[in-house]
């Protein structure tokens, strides 16, 4: 079974603190994915990665930056973290074919106070 | 651009029944690929079942199968026989074949299921 893990489950991060929430695969997919989760709004993708050191923006990536330096691991990075980012974060990976599907981490629940 | 809309923000259904989540989209692509995901309470969000555009027959999953509507653009759950264990929130997922690998989901729907 694919494994997705994210590093932590609950954060609490004070205004303007650079956070990192970190993602890890343990099946060499080359596709991995940020996404945020909020109620009403479904999943939008923050960013995305297909390869290593390869990066591509998604829906909402205004206040985040990303980094995939080995192809297991996928870092979401808030550089100055807000209260409206305050949300839950998903990562997710695939393989990269047409029709396969995404395989998610359990979610960080982050708040910003 | 796409849009996916799930129009029941809540359902509930009774043990050993059988319920229908809607999902309608919103695209001008002939070929496309079709997903349900639950998330459970744990949060850990998998795969229900998958649909690829092009396939007129509807997929199933042992409990679980879809009504594609291609020219309606409709995308709908059946659970039968309803478990506990069902009881999460179903999110209808679109992804293009040319829009490279963005998976547009939808708002949602809470399932309960009521012993």
């Amino acid at each position: 079974d694919v494994k997705v893990t994210q590093s932590s489950r609950y954060l609490v991060k004070r205004t303007g603190e650079k956070v990192f929430l970190e993602c890890v695969q343990d099946m060499d997919h080359e596709n991995m994915f940020w996404y945020r989760q909020d109620p009403g709004l479904g999943l939008r993708l923050i960013y995305f990665s297909y390869d290593v050191k390869m990066k591509e923006k998604g829906d909402i990536p205004e206040g985040y930056s990303v980094s995939r330096e080995k192809k297991e691991r996928f870092s979401l990075i808030l550089e100055s973290a807000s209260t409206n980012q305050t949300s839950m974060y998903l990562c997710a990976s695939r393989v990269g074919t047409n029709n396969s599907p995404l395989h998610f981490g359990n979610g960080t629940r982050l708040t910003v106070t | 651009a796409q849009t996916v809309t799930q129009s029941q923000p809540e359902m509930s259904v009774q043990e050993a029944e059988t319920v229908t989540l809607s999902c309608t989209y919103d695209t001008s692509e002939s070929d496309y690929y079709l997903f349900w995901y639950k998330q459970p309470p744990s949060r850990q969000m998998i795969l229900v079942i998958r649909q690829e555009a092009y396939k007129q027959q509807n997929a199933t999953e042992n409990r679980f199968s879809v009504n594609f509507q291609k020219a309606a653009k409709s995308f709908s759950l059946k659970i039968s026989d309803s478990q506990l264990g069902d009881a999460a929130m179903y999110f209808c997922a679109y992804r293009s074949i040319t829009s490279y690998d963005k998976v547009i989901f939808g708002p949602g729907t809470s399932l309960s299921v009521i012993p």
